[in-house]
């Protein structure tokens, strides 16, 4: 059964922490996403990864970085949270006929 | 930028009947992607179209890339169809790769 895996499901941290979301697929996806969700703004693209260590900025990826040490997993960092990062955070991974796979997201507070 | 505009915004079915939801795509996508997000929010890819028209149970969908919009059609509808429909366009952002421009989704309740 393939699968994205998110962990943590749920997040508070306080401004000026660091953040660290993890994201993981046994498909041997190569190609994986970050993207945030907010209220009446859909879903927007921090980052790309189309495989390890080869990664894209996405239409939003101010205060945000990402790793891809292994094909199976891919990280999202926050250095510094601020509270405007707030949101439901979702990763996936596309195959090779372009359907993507979501994980089921990581709801993070920044207070 | 790329936009991709979702209509209607929000609807509302009895079950047993049917609609059409629709994406209006601002510049030439290269495919259309449908998602339902469901009621606990997770993510589940409807189709993927290049072109042409898909049908899958009582879903059915078309990309006209001529015209520049695709639709979504449920007929039959049924409670567990509840929830938010994104469509999202599939953009070249460099001669090395795309990525997709969702749209601000359909909130759609089925009721009996």
């Amino acid at each position: 059964d393939m699968k994205v895996t998110q962990m943590p499901r749920y997040l508070i941290k306080r401004m000026g922490e660091n953040v660290l979301l993890e994201c993981g697929q046994d498909m041997s996806h190569e190609t994986m996403y970050w993207y945030r969700q907010d209220p009446g703004l859909g879903l927007q693209l921090i980052y790309i990864s189309y495989d390890v260590d080869s990664n894209s900025e996405g239409d939003i990826p101010k205060g945000y970085r990402v790793s891809r040490k292994k094909r199976e997993h891919f990280s999202l960092i926050l250095d510094s949270a601020k509270t405007n990062q707030t949101s439901v955070y979702f990763c996936a991974s596309r195959d090779c006929q372009n359907t993507l796979y979501f994980g089921a997201g990581t709801r993070l507070s920044v207070l | 930028g790329d936009q991709v505009e979702q209509s209607p915004s929000a609807l509302s079915l009895h079950e047993g009947t049917g609609s059409a939801l629709r994406c209006n795509f601002t510049t030439t996508m290269r495919a259309v992607q449908w998602f339902q997000q469901n009621s606990r929010g997770s993510l589940i890819n409807l189709f993927y179209l290049a072109s042409g028209t898909k049908e899958n149970g009582r879903l059915k969908s078309t990309f006209n890339s001529k015209e520049s919009y695709s639709t979504l059609h449920i007929r039959d509808a049924q409670l567990e169809d509840s929830g938010t429909y994104f469509c999202a366009a599939e953009v070249i952002a460099s001669s090395s790769f795309s990525k997709l421009v969702f749209g601000q989704g359909t909130s759609l309740s089925v009721v009996p």
